[in-house]
């Protein structure tokens, strides 16, 4: 059981230069959820989504896009990166829609937008 | 939509005194509130969590109480040990109950 997975660990990227996080969760999970951490700024929410099929955007979503592929994947991409992007990104899971229950977060990926 | 701010920012402490964290919140219909511990370079793992039908809660060392009222909440930990050096976040659930809105954080420094 491996829990919550994230690809790649590191990136470095140019400004300009597009990619995707992927993020993978074996607990059979329906929510699922991307952060970025940034020094003094604690953990802001991008996107989620609450069950297979949907999203929402959280707190900061400008710069992003997600696909809920299938109940245990659940990617984010950056089209045209940006040295504001710069950060270290979390995917997380939980178990109940509409009642979080403890969320499972993955590694992290740390990427850095030069 | 919800914020939550948290205090302070820095918290630096003996061992074996004791450390508070306080947060607050804007939505009302907020009614889940966890904490997360993040150790440096890991990732965050829930530590307590409360929910809004109860004031407060307790287990072993750590304690979160609950005022609606107010808007707030806090993280008691006791006895504090080298080893609860973090970073502590406080978070509440957003008015649908699908996401959550987490504070800033606090470092907490034990010194031994």
């Amino acid at each position: 059981n491996a829990g919550v997975t994230q690809t790649p660990k590191f990136q470095v990227l140019k400004t300009g230069q597009s990619m995707t996080l992927q993020c993978a969760q074996d607990m059979n999970h329906n929510s699922m959820y991307w952060y970025r951490q940034d020094p003094g700024m604690g953990l802001r929410l991008i996107y989620y989504s609450a069950s297979e099929g949907t999203t929402d955007k959280g707190e900061v979503p400008n710069g992003y896009n997600v696909s809920r592929l299938n109940k245990r994947e659940f990617s984010l991409r950056l089209e045209s990166a940006a040295p504001s992007q710069t950060s270290v990104y979390f995917c997380a899971s939980s178990e109940v829609v509409g009642d979080p229950y403890e969320q499972y977060f993955g590694p992290g990926t740390r990427l850095t937008v030069t | 939509g919800e914020n939550v701010e948290q205090h302070p920012s820095t918290l630096s402490v003996q061992e074996g005194d004791s450390a508070v964290i306080k947060c607050t919140y804007s939505d009302s219909a907020s009614n889940y509130f966890p904490w997360y511990k993040q150790e440096l370079g890991k990732r965050p793992q829930l530590i307590i969590d409360i929910r809004s039908n109860v004031g407060e809660k307790k287990d072993q060392r750590i304690a979160v109480t609950l005022n609606k009222t107010a808007k707030h909440f806090s993280l008691h930990i006791t006895e504090t040990q080298p080893e609860d050096s973090a970073v502590y976040f406080c978070a509440a659930d957003n008015q649908a109950g699908t996401a959550l809105i987490f504070g800033k954080g606090t470092t907490l420094s034990v010194s031994s």
